[in-house]
C-alpha cells in the first residue's frame, strides 16, 4: 500500500535559517503529493501540492519538488520567520483505487527569535 | 464565505456511550473524510464517503459509523465500541469532477473520555 515517511522533529531553527524538512513515499503509478501545515490547535491547511513528476509546488516562499527516481518530496524555506513555527506534514493520494489522502506523522518547526 | 464546519470543538463523552461529531460544508465539495489525530502521530483515516449515500472504511473504522444522507453532512458517530476514542478528529472534503486537487479541512473536534 502506500505510505508516506517523514523526519522526525522536533526541528528548531533560528530566525532567518534555511529549512529542509524530507519527505520520501513509497506508491505504485503516479501519485499526486501535497505539503500541509497545522498550527496549534488547528485544522490543517493546504500548504502546495504538485501532481507530476518534476513540477515544483510553491507557496509563501516554500518549495517543493517531485522526484520520481528518488521517490521525495522534501519542503524547503530559503528563511524561516517565527511565525512559520507549525507541524508540517506530507501526503499522497494515489492515482489509482483510494484517493483518499496518506499523511506521514509530521514533522513539528519551532523557529526561535 | 465557503468552508467546512465541525461541531462541537470539545466534546466529552463517558465510559460505555456513543457521540456523534458534526461536520458540515457548503464548498459543493463531492466527497468526504474522517482522520483521526493522536499526539505526535499522523494522520490516520477513518471512513470517506464519495458520492451521497456511499461510504467507504478507512484503516481505523472499527467502533465508528457514519452516514451521508446529504452531500453537505458527514456526521462520524464514535460508539461504545471504540476502545481508545480520545483524540482530535479532522474533517475534510473535496472536489472530484475536476480531479483531485487536496483537501480542505475542518478545524476539528476534540473528544476527551471521563
Amino acid at each position: 500500500g502506500n505510505s508516506v515517511t517523514q523526519m522526525e522533529g522536533p526541528v528548531t531553527l533560528s530566525e532567518e535559517a534555511f529549512l529542509t524538512i524530507n519527505c520520501t513515499y513509497t506508491a505504485t503509478g503516479y501519485p499526486s503529493l501535497f505539503w500541509y501545515v497545522q498550527y496549534p490547535g488547528e485544522g490543517l491547511q493546504l500548504l502546495l501540492k504538485a501532481t507530476k513528476a518534476d513540477d515544483k509546488g510553491s507557496n509563501k516562499g516554500f518549495e517543493a519538488t517531485y522526484r520520481k527516481e528518488t521517490t521525495s518530496f522534501h519542503l524547503e524555506k530559503g528563511s524561516v520567520q517565527v511565525s512559520d513555527s507549525a507541524v508540517y506534514f506530507c501526503a499522497l493520494s494515489g492515482d489509482t483505487g483510494r484517493r483518499a489522502l496518506t499523511f506521514g506523522s509530521g514533522t513539528r518547526l519551532q523557529v526561535q527569535p | 464565505d465557503g468552508g467546512i464546519t465541525q461541531s462541537p470543538k470539545y466534546l466529552f463523552r463517558k465510559e460505555g456511550q456513543n457521540v456523534t461529531l458534526s461536520c458540515e460544508q457548503n464548498l459543493n465539495h463531492d466527497a468526504m473524510y474522517w482522520y483521526r489525530q493522536d499526539p505526535g502521530q499522523g494522520l490516520r483515516l477513518i471512513y470517506y464517503s464519495q458520492i451521497v449515500n456511499d461510504f467507504q472504511k478507512g484503516d481505523i473504522a472499527e467502533g465508528y459509523s457514519v452516514s451521508r444522507e446529504k452531500k453537505e453532512s458527514f456526521p462520524l458517530t464514535v460508539t461504545s465500541a471504540q476502545k481508545n476514542p480520545t483524540a482530535f478528529y479532522l474533517c475534510a472534503s473535496s472536489i472530484e469532477s475536476t480531479g483531485f486537487h487536496g483537501y480542505t479541512f475542518g478545524s476539528g473536534t476534540r473528544l476527551t473520555v471521563v
